[in-house]
């Protein structure tokens, strides 16, 4: 089973900012990684998939980067609505697929 | 516009059943892979099972292995999960979640906004 591992934990960031979340798998997943935005009470939202392509309807102000086994999602300038926890995913080796255990991204 | 709903959440005693159900419209559903991903309380996401779009082929968790079973409905629009020998450990919020291919690893593109499943004496 391929452990996904998110850091950091919780990263406290100002509106306007920059932020960027970290996703390592323990062995390679090739570029087949997602991220996901949760809210409170919500059920995930896909944001990035194939480690850096923005799903239907994803503002540009989300990227993400990385293969193999170091991944990066970015948030150039952080909006509201961006507060939330975000989730790294492998699709690569299955079955299981696996989840990082989440960034919470809360406000400074 | 895609939609995933499901029902048949509720309380239930450690050694217990339910059955959850997710009906899905918006797409063509015998066409996509459909999962099941649960969310213990205060925890991250945790796949628990997935079916092909034809439903010939399934998976499991190794953690509900033998307990859970996975099912389509093609006809009705509608997955299922039948959980049976309930463990206190399997409290969580069940999302049903549609894969973006057939069924041959991918990523999940639309999730319903999951059901509550308690177990507890």
């Amino acid at each position: 089973e391929i452990v996904m591992t998110q850091s950091p934990a919780t990263l406290s960031v100002s509106p306007g900012d920059r932020a960027t979340l970290s996703c390592r798998a323990s062995q390679t997943v090739s570029s087949n990684l997602a991220w996901y935005q949760q809210t409170p009470g919500q059920a995930p939202r896909l944001l990035i998939y194939d480690a850096s392509i923005r799903a239907t309807g994803i503002p540009a102000r989300f990227s993400g980067s990385g293969s193999g086994t170091e991944f990066t999602l970015t948030i150039s300038s952080l909006q509201s609505e961006d507060f939330a926890i975000y989730f790294c995913h492998q699709y690569n080796n299955w079955p299981p697929y696996t989840f990082g255990q989440g960034t919470k991204l809360e406000i400074k | 516009e895609v939609q995933l709903e499901e029902s048949g959440g509720g309380l239930v005693q450690p050694g217990g059943s339910l059955r959850l159900s997710c009906v899905a419209s918006g797409f063509s559903f015998g066409g996509y892979g459909m999962n099941w991903v649960r969310q213990g309380p205060g925890k991250g996401l945790e796949w628990v099972s997935g079916v092909s779009g034809s439903g010939s082929t399934t998976f499991y968790a190794d953690s509900v292995k033998g307990r859970f079973t996975i099912s389509r409905d093609n006809s009705q629009n509608t997955l299922y999960l039948q959980m049976n020998s309930l463990r206190v450990e399997d409290t969580a919020i069940y999302y049903c979640a549609k894969a973006a291919r057939g069924y041959s690893g991918s990523r999940f593109d639309y999730w319903g906004q999951g059901i509550l499943v308690t177990v507890s004496s």
